[in-house]
């Protein structure tokens, strides 16, 4: 079972670069993993999906490391709305993996 | 909009009592899972469905119980409510059914027991 750690809060200013990294020592060969972001009262959204290296999208890059131990979701420029809770999903597709953990509330100030 | 709708938005019951949550997943998406998110808790995954066939089962209640219709919406209900089910019930939904599917969430439904 992929248990996750990550911070469980973060403070940042708007147009700084925020890395968010997740522990994830148990992770299984065959589990990607999944950031999402979600604001209250919201359903969770997805960010980035990756399994190894350096994945980037348009909102955000991951970074995973060769031992895949941990990853680091990175938000370039964040802005106030980019606060939101984070979360990491080590996940291959069982159902005893697919746990949330507690996430991240990343609050950005003006 | 994620594509994805659930109802009722909230929901207020006693204790005791029987409701029913339901949700449309996105267009063509054949996967729909059910998370119950309370504040003690976390996101907390219940159960998958796959084409109307159950495919995994997480930490969901025997009290709980969840169906995937033919048309690809799926209920799930909840049964001899308690104080500590209340809490907001996310559906979301992919196109297939593993780990490498982004799921889409919907709104939620809030659910107060009293």
């Amino acid at each position: 079972l992929a248990k996750t750690t990550q911070p469980i809060s973060m403070d940042s200013y708007e147009g700084q670069e925020v890395n968010i990294t997740c522990s994830h020592n148990n992770i299984a060969t065959n589990d990607y993993i999944t950031w999402y972001q979600q604001f209250p009262s919201q359903g969770p959204r997805f960010i980035i999906q990756g399994y190894k290296t350096k994945v980037t999208n348009e909102v955000a890059s991951l970074f995973i490391p060769a031992d895949r131990k941990s990853s680091t979701l990175s938000l370039p420029r964040v802005s106030l709305s980019d606060t939101a809770v984070y979360y990491c999903l080590p996940w291959g597709g069982s159902a005893r993996q697919l746990t949330f953990g507690s996430g991240t509330q990343l609050t950005v100030l003006p | 909009d994620s594509g994805v709708t659930q109802t009722p938005k909230h929901l207020i019951t006693a204790t005791g009592q029987r409701v029913t949550l339901r949700c449309s997943p996105r267009s063509g998406d054949l996967s729909v899972y059910w998370y119950q998110q309370s504040l003690d808790q976390g996101l907390q995954f219940l159960i998958q469905y796959y084409n109307g066939e159950e495919r995994a089962k997480g930490n969901i209640l025997e009290r709980f119980s969840a169906q995937q219709f033919p048309d690809l919406h799926s209920e799930l209900n909840l049964s001899s409510l308690e104080l500590g089910d209340s809490a907001l019930y996310f559906c979301a939904s992919s196109v297939g059914q593993g780990s490498t599917y982004e799921q889409y969430f919907g709104p939620g439904t809030r659910l107060t027991v009293t």
